[in-house]
C-alpha cells in the first residue's frame, strides 16, 4: 500500500551536475505529474503525462526533462542543475477525469524530494 | 500568470470557531476545484472537491462554496481543531487533467 513513492528524498548538487528524480505509483493511475513548491509560489506544474510513452509541458518546464517508459514510473531529469532549481519537488498521480461518473480525478502526492543546488 | 490565487498567506483561529479560507481564480474553463491540506515535510493530501456545476459541497466539518459569477471559492471548517493547523492549497482542474494550484494559506488553530 505504498501509493506514490519518490526517490531520493534529499539531494545536494553542484551547479552543472545532472540528476534524475524517480516517481513510482502502484495505483494503476493513467496520469502522473511533477510539481515544484517554492516559498510564496505554491505548487507549479513542471511536466505531466497522460499515459505510458507520453509527456507534456506544464507551467515551468524549462531546464527539466521527463520520461514515462512504464505506466507506474515517471522520471524527472535535470541535465545541468542551476541554483534556481533549488526547490521541493512533488510527484503526483491520478485517474483520468470521467465527467459522466463525476470522478474528481483528485491527485495523490508523494512525500516530496528536497533538492539543493549550490 | 497565476490562474488560482490565495491572497491570505496565513490565518489564525481559536479552537472551536469557524475557519474560512478563500480562493479566487481567473480561468473560467475549470471543471472542478479541489482543496488540499499539507503538513510540513509531507505531500499534500486531498481534502474536498466541488464540481463547477455545484455551489456547495459538504463533508463532515468541511464545506466548500463556489461562486462562479465572482470566480471565488471558500473552504469552511467548523468547528476548527488544532489538528487542522496546516497549509491549505486550492486548485482548479480541467478535463485535460491539468491542475493549477494557489500559493497556499497557512492555518493555525489556537487551543
Amino acid at each position: 500500500n505504498a501509493g506514490v513513492t519518490q526517490t531520493p528524498k534529499f539531494r545536494v548538487l553542484k551547479t552543472g551536475q545532472s540528476m534524475t528524480l524517480l516517481c513510482a505509483q502502484d495505483m494503476n493511475h493513467e496520469y502522473m505529474y511533477w510539481y515544484r513548491q517554492d516559498p510564496g509560489m505554491g505548487l507549479r506544474l513542471i511536466h505531466y503525462s497522460v499515459g505510458e510513452g507520453t509527456t507534456a509541458k506544464g507551467e515551468v518546464p524549462d531546464g527539466y526533462n521527463v520520461s514515462r517508459l512504464k505506466k507506474q514510473n515517471f522520471l524527472l531529469g535535470l541535465e545541468s542543475a542551476a541554483p534556481s532549481q533549488t526547490s521541493v519537488y512533488f510527484c503526483a498521480s491520478s485517474y483520468s477525469i470521467n465527467r459522466k461518473t463525476i470522478l474528481t480525478g483528485e491527485l495523490f502526492f508523494g512525500e516530496g524530494s528536497r533538492l539543493t543546488v549550490l | 500568470d497565476q490562474q488560482v490565487k490565495q491572497n491570505s498567506p496565513s490565518l489564525s483561529v481559536q479552537e472551536g470557531r469557524i475557519s474560512i479560507l478563500n480562493c479566487d481564480y481567473t480561468n473560467s474553463m475549470f471543471d472542478y476545484f479541489l482543496w488540499y491540506k499539507k503538513y510540513p515535510a509531507e505531500g499534500p493530501t486531498f481534502l474536498i472537491s466541488i464540481s463547477s456545476i455545484k455551489d456547495k459541497n459538504e463533508d463532515g466539518r468541511f464545506t466548500v462554496f463556489l461562486n462562479k459569477s465572482a470566480k471565488h471559492l471558500s473552504l469552511h471548517i467548523v468547528p476548527s481543531q488544532p489538528g487542522d493547523s496546516a497549509v491549505y492549497f486550492c486548485a482548479g482542474g480541467n478535463t485535460g487533467n491539468q491542475f493549477y494550484f494557489g500559493t497556499g494559506t497557512s492555518l493555525t488553530v489556537i487551543p
